[in-house]
């Protein structure tokens, strides 16, 4: 079966912009968490989304948003990017969401200049 | 609050050798828990899971996992490192259904021949 689907896989944006980020999950898979990876923070948690609802979010800045649809596709958005939201952007998808198993995509490796 | 602790950040092994990878969590009830590997520049590949049961875990690629309450860890081993084994290595946890799954700041694991 399909994996995780993350596109694009690579964009440079420049500061002060917003970027948009996609990604779709394996079927049948109903929770969807984004995550945010660089050298120095490692993997942090953004938010998950189960159902099109919000059901937990990290410790980011309102800048960062993030909506699923009732397909289970979800998006990220960054608004006023800056410098250091330069970063790997992981989705991974899981059929509850309570522990049965994260699949990750590949990432989109986004570069803020 | 929901913490994982990998205490080493770099680890060489010489092929053929034996590997222990170190996690400890810090979570109220038992967690579930997950060892992960990454390749440069690829996304999260799930290596086993703990959620209960025996607390010994078999997984993919010949690794294999061992959960122990008393000391709150769940280490990674391998019996026999191959080349191919050299990558970043995650464990992580969550509470459940609701919980953000954590991860630890990884293990980057070095092959020697």
């Amino acid at each position: 079966k399909a994996g995780v689907t993350q596109t694009p896989r690579y964009l440079i944006k420049t500061r002060g912009q917003q970027v948009t980020l996609s990604c779709s999950p394996i079927s049948g898979h109903r929770s969807v968490s984004w995550y945010q990876q660089t050298p120095g923070q490692g993997l942090q948690f953004l938010f998950e989304y189960f159902s099109e609802t919000q059901r937990n979010k990290g410790n980011f800045p309102g800048r960062f948003s993030g909506r699923q649809f009732s397909n289970s596709r979800s998006e990220m958005n960054v608004s006023t990017l800056e410098l250091g939201d330069s970063a790997l952007y992981l989705c991974a998808s899981s059929v509850t969401g309570s522990g049965d198993g994260y699949t990750f995509g590949s990432g989109t490796r986004l570069t803020v200049v | 609050a929901q913490s994982v602790t990998q205490p080493d950040i770099h680890i060489t092994v010489s092929e053929g050798a034996s590997l222990e990878l170190r996690c400890n969590y810090s979570y109220g009830a038992t967690p579930y828990l997950f060892w992960y590997v990454q390749s440069p520049g690829q996304g999260l590949q799930l290596l086993l899971k703990y959620f209960s049961g025996d607390t010994l875990v078999q997984g993919i690629k010949g690794f294999e996992a061992e959960f122990k309450r008393s000391q709150s860890s769940f280490n990674l081993r391998k019996p026999s490192v191959h080349w191919s084994d050299a990558a970043e290595y995650f464990c992580a946890s969550t509470g459940g259904a609701g919980t953000a799954l954590i991860f630890g700041k990884g293990t980057t694991l070095s092959v020697s021949s």
